[in-house]
């Protein structure tokens, strides 16, 4: 089945302790992309790569990391996670470089930072 | 000002009535617009796509496009309990990875 993972979904910590979410797609996407979501924001785009070692920042990028050394996997890592940063995270990812292409998201990692 | 403006609802309809959802964008250089739905606790799912001016209809669903005023809509038709659910309008601009959000209209069909 074609589709994108994400691990934790739900993941509960303390200021200032690392972490790691991870996110996977079996589709053979070259783009994937990290968004966050909160009440009344919609979703912003963290961070977004266009293929293997490529990666680029988007609208909220400060307090966050992410790599892209496989084309299945981009993970994203918060170094010293804070309270702001407590949100909904959403993995995303599709083809190619085509303006119609169409993002397909995963399941969405709830963080919750203490 | 947000650079993708929607009404946040909730926006109420009387089931087999027409949802009319509008989102305004502001950046000129916008090539594609998407609609996704996200029902609460779910991810967004795509339910259309337009890039050209005019309308483009797909099922109940049908997308407006005005480039020159910089709007975009989205017509639900024969409204069903099952379409209740948050609609995001995300306009694709010449920074093509970049993908900006609304912030989502939430629907409410009323049986």
């Amino acid at each position: 089945e074609a589709q994108v993972t994400q691990n934790p979904r739900y993941l509960i910590t303390v200021t200032g302790k690392k972490l790691t979410v991870t996110c996977s797609q079996n589709m053979n996407h070259e783009y994937m992309s990290w968004y966050r979501q909160d009440p009344g924001l919609g979703l912003r785009q963290i961070y977004y790569s266009m293929n293997v070692e490529v990666t680029d920042k988007g609208d909220v990028p400060e307090g966050y990391k992410v790599s892209r050394k496989e084309k299945r996997n981009f993970p994203l890592i918060l170094e010293s996670p804070s309270p702001n940063q407590t949100s909904l995270y959403f993995c995303a990812s599709s083809l190619g470089k085509s303006s119609y292409n169409e993002q397909f998201f995963g399941p969405g990692t709830r963080l919750t930072v203490l | 000002q947000k650079e993708v403006e929607q009404n946040s609802g909730p926006l109420s309809v009387p089931e087999g009535a027409i949802a009319s959802l509008n989102c305004t964008y502001s950046d000129r250089g916008s090539q594609s617009f998407f609609w996704y739905r996200q029902y609460s606790g779910k991810s967004p799912e795509l339910i259309m796509f337009i890039y050209s001016n005019g309308d483009k209809e797909d099922g109940r669903f049908t997308a407006q496009l005005n480039k020159a005023s910089q709007y975009v809509s989205l017509l639900i038709r024969d409204s069903q309990p099952s379409d209740s659910a948050t609609y995001l309008c995300a306009p694709r601009g010449n920074s093509w990875g970049k993908l900006q959000f609304g912030a989502g209209t939430q629907v409410v069909v009323t049986p």
